[in-house]
């Protein structure tokens, strides 16, 4: 089972750079997220869908866009990359929005840095 | 608004010694849910449990074991004769009608090392 597949694992930017992260899932949930883990932090929202073409605002968004076409994928995209957004980035997924709809299903991270 | 600590930043055991993780929470809503992640050194983020406030039952699964108290608002995690294989990062997190519809607010975590 793929469950949630978020591709590249590693990325160097220079800063200025621009690039997406993509996310997939392949069991039909409704919602999908975005999140960043930052030393001495826990992870912080910064994104997240609650069906295809809805997107909101998490806690940290700024210097982060997303789109969902799709029910299957939630790409993140920086724009002008800064050294602040150097940091693991989690794409997370749940068949359903409700809050208890159980666990949030974590893809293995995306590990991003910016010089 | 929610929040989560964790304030054990590193533990240090040695093998089949238990421990306990500790995981104090503040929200203002009656119905909210609770969560434990691992996150071994690989990277990923392992599920362990959810608790909705409405259940104050104790769980045990194997070695582990959970310990919900409304009335200190924790939720604290305990791992019975320790293994080497635990050493993880171990996270608590909190779901509440004040965030968006699947938010989960997260603890710091605990960084968790079991010496041979």
């Amino acid at each position: 089972n793929a469950g949630v597949t978020q591709t590249p694992k590693f990325q160097v930017l220079k800063t200025g750079q621009s690039m997406t992260l993509q996310c997939a899932q392949d069991m039909n949930h409704e919602y999908m997220s975005w999140y960043r883990q930052d030393p001495g932090m826990g992870l912080r929202l910064i994104h997240y869908s609650v069906g295809a073409g809805i997107t909101d605002q998490g806690e940290v968004p700024n210097g982060y866009n997303v789109s969902r076409s799709t029910t299957e994928d939630f790409p993140l995209r920086l724009l002008s990359a800064a050294p602040s957004q150097t940091s693991v980035y989690f794409c997370a997924s749940s068949y359903s929005i409700k809050r208890d709809a159980g666990e949030l299903f974590f893809g293995e991270g995306s590990r991003l840095t910016v010089l | 608004a929610q929040k989560v600590t964790q304030a054990q930043t590193e533990i240090s055991v040695v093998e089949k010694e238990d421990v306990t993780l500790d995981c104090v929470y503040e929200t203002r809503d009656t119905t909210y849910y609770l969560f434990w992640y691992k996150q071994p050194p690989s990277g990923e983020l392992v599920f362990l449990i959810r608790r909705n406030s409405f259940d104050e039952q104790n769980e045990i699964s194997g070695r582990y074991s959970w310990n919900f108290q409304k009335s200190t608002s924790s939720f604290n995690f305990t791992i019975t004769a320790s293994q080497v294989v635990d050493s993880a990062v171990y996270f608590c997190a909190l779901s509440d009608l004040s965030g968006s519809a699947r938010q989960l607010t997260f603890g710091s975590g605990t960084q968790l090392t079991v010496l041979p």
